[in-house]
């Protein structure tokens, strides 16, 4: 089974600030990877597809990159609606697998 | 407007069935691949199992032989059988369409809690 290492598990950050989270998969996947975003008591949503391809609906602050085994989802200002847990999917070979996740708090 | 309701959760023992259905609107189950996936209390999200338009499915090993993904096209319902329940199965469950990539559409999930 492919790993997918998410980091870091948390973090505390302030509107404005500029947020990276990393995926590091343990083999090769492409761009067979997307991004999701959850808030509490809520379903997850789809915020990148492909790596890098910004969904439908999703503000331009967010976006992905990457390829083969690191990936990154970037916030370039946090906004008070960003405040969630974000999750990495790869969908290269079965079983698919999420990271274990990234909790942005509030500074 | 893409919509998914996923109905059948509730309270079930050890070692019982149950049947989750997804319904679906806006568009065709039977053209696009469909998944489930869970997430227990507190904790994150697992793949569970996929379905595509030409009826191939795909499951985690967890609920390999437990669980049977089908759907029903004149219903325009994705389901979820469960069989042979265990405590470590509960969780909320949720369905999702896949189109760019798996998991783009969502539904708000349902509750499945095994305990006796």
């Amino acid at each position: 089974d492919i790993q997918m290492t998410q980091s870091p598990s948390s973090l505390s950050a302030s509107v404005g600030d500029r947020v990276t989270i990393t995926c590091r998969a343990s083999q090769g996947i492409g761009n067979n990877l997307g991004w999701y975003q959850q808030k509490p008591g809520k379903a997850p949503k789809r915020l990148i597809y492909t790596a890098s391809g910004l969904q439908s609906g999703v503000p331009s602050r967010f976006s992905g990159s990457g390829s083969g085994t690191e990936f990154t989802l970037t916030i370039s200002s946090l906004q008070p609606e960003d405040f969630a847990t974000y999750y990495c999917l790869q969908h290269n070979s079965y079983p698919w697998t999420f990271g274990q996740g990234t909790k942005v708090e509030i500074k | 407007e893409v919509q998914l309701v996923e109905t059948g959760g509730g309270l079930i023992q050890p070692g019982g069935s149950l049947r989750l259905s997804c319904a679906a609107s806006g568009f065709t189950v039977s053209t696009n691949y469909m998944t489930w996936v869970r997430q227990a209390p507190g904790k994150g999200l697992e793949w569970v199992s996929v379905i595509y338009s030409g009826g191939s499915t795909h499951y985690a090993d967890s609920v390999k032989g437990r669980f049977i993904i089908s759907r029903d096209n004149s219903k325009n319902t994705l389901y979820l059988q469960m069989n042979s329940l265990r405590a470590e199965d509960s969780a909320v469950y949720y369905c999702a369409r896949g189109f760019n990539g798996p998991l783009g559409d969502w539904g708000r999930g349902t509750l499945v809690i095994v305990s006796s």
